[in-house]
Order: structure tokens, then sequence, then C-alpha cells
């Protein structure tokens, strides 16, 4: 099946610096991902969907200044968390559709922690 | 607004010992419906995607249905390695992000 890949697969930083996570569907063009975070014994949550040569979509509550979103080409999509703050600490997981094998394949996820 | 709610929570069964999970689900129209894998500290693997009412899939020991309403994924006689947490999600849209339940924990002991 497809492949999405993510990288890095974890980080640590300190308050008030930025991150910067990628995602890349290996195999398959995507003109749209999405982005998505999780927290411990919780569902994904939508945070964005990225649109190639166009700008985000964010959902209700997520900030766009915070999470920056580029997607830079058909198979690279990135988010960065700007000023990262404790809070920010989670699982974010990206999403791509092969719309030739017509479902969505998942990235292995990053696991952010902010100290 | 789309909803989807998967029972039970969380499930232990006996090696050997065949379950279903459930997934009921709202939508203003269902494009497809859709079956992850996720292990603990990865990302979701697909399973399987149901299309209309009727549809079922198999991969193994499991099994997707679906009806208008719910989707059911039936295990059978498990083991331990398919022990995870199995989400399921609806999708309205081509092209449009999924909406998740919150999954259902399951383990079986050996």
């Amino acid at each position: 099946g497809a492949v999405v890949s993510q990288h890095p697969s974890w980080v640590i930083c300190k308050s008030g610096t930025s991150v910067k996570i990628e995602c890349r569907s290996l195999d398959f063009q995507a003109t749209t991902m999405f982005w998505y975070r999780q927290f411990p014994k919780q569902s994904l949550m939508l945070m964005a969907t990225s649109n190639e040569g166009s700008k985000a979509t964010y959902e209700q509550g997520v900030e766009k200044d915070k999470f920056l979103i580029n997607h830079a080409s058909l198979t690279l999509s990135t988010l960065t968390v700007t000023s990262a703050h404790p809070e920010d600490s989670s699982f974010y997981i990206c999403s791509a559709p092969d719309q030739g094998l017509d479902t969505q394949y998942f990235g292995p996820g990053t696991r952010l922690t902010v100290l | 607004e789309d909803q989807v709610t998967q029972s039970p929570e969380a499930l232990r069964l006996q090696e050997g010992e065949s379950s279903s999970l459930n997934c009921s689900y709202t939508v203003s129209g269902l494009r497809g419906l859709f079956w992850y894998r996720q292990d603990p500290g990865k990302g979701p693997e697909f399973l399987f995607t149901l299309y209309s009412a009727g549809e079922e899939k198999e991969k193994e020991r499991l099994k997707a249905t679906l009806t208008k309403k719910e989707s059911f994924l039936h295990i059978t006689a498990p083991k331990p390695e398919d022990s995870a947490t199995y989400l399921c999600a609806v999708q309205a849209q081509g092209n449009t992000p999924l909406v998740f339940g919150k999954g259902t924990r399951l383990s079986v002991i050996a």
C-alpha cells in the first residue's frame, strides 16, 4: 500500500522555540494533506487541511499563526509549531489521500515534548 | 454535524474468544467508512474502506460490515498480536478529512 512518512519521529525542545515537522507521500502525489493531533488515550483531532499551492484551512480553535503549514510540493507538507509551550506537547500525525487507491494513509506520527 | 461513536471503549478477550466492535455514525451523505488499527506511539494503519450498506470486507481474522447506521468489526479467534486500538472514521465527500471515533482498545490475553 501507499506510504506516508514523517520526520522527525520524536523531538524534545525548550519552551519558546519553533519545531518543524515534515510529512511526505512517498509513492503518490497528494494535493491535499491533513494534520491531526492526538493526546494520550484520545482519538485523532483534525487541526488543519494542507493544500498544495494555496493556504491551509484551519479547524476552529486552532491558531494559524502558531501552527504554520506549508504545502511545498505534491509530496511534501510541513507543520511548524512556533513558540512552542508545554501544552503543545502531543502526538502529531499527518495523512494523505491516495486517490488512486481511494483511501487515506497516515504517517507514523511525531511525538513532540516541550520542556 | 458528522459524528462517530465507538463501543465498547475497551475490550478484553481471551485468545480465541471471538467478538465484535461497534461503530455508529451519522453523516451527511456517506462516501466511505474506514477502519484503522493503531498501536501505541504509532500512526493509524489502514484496514478497510466500506462504501455502501451490505458491504463486507475481510482480512485475516478481521471482518468489517456496514449498515446505514453502523459498522461492525468482527474479530474471529483473536491472538495477542491483535491487541491494539481500533479506530472507525467516516468521510462525507472525497478528499475531505476523516471524522474519527474515540476508538476501542482491544486487549487479547494468551
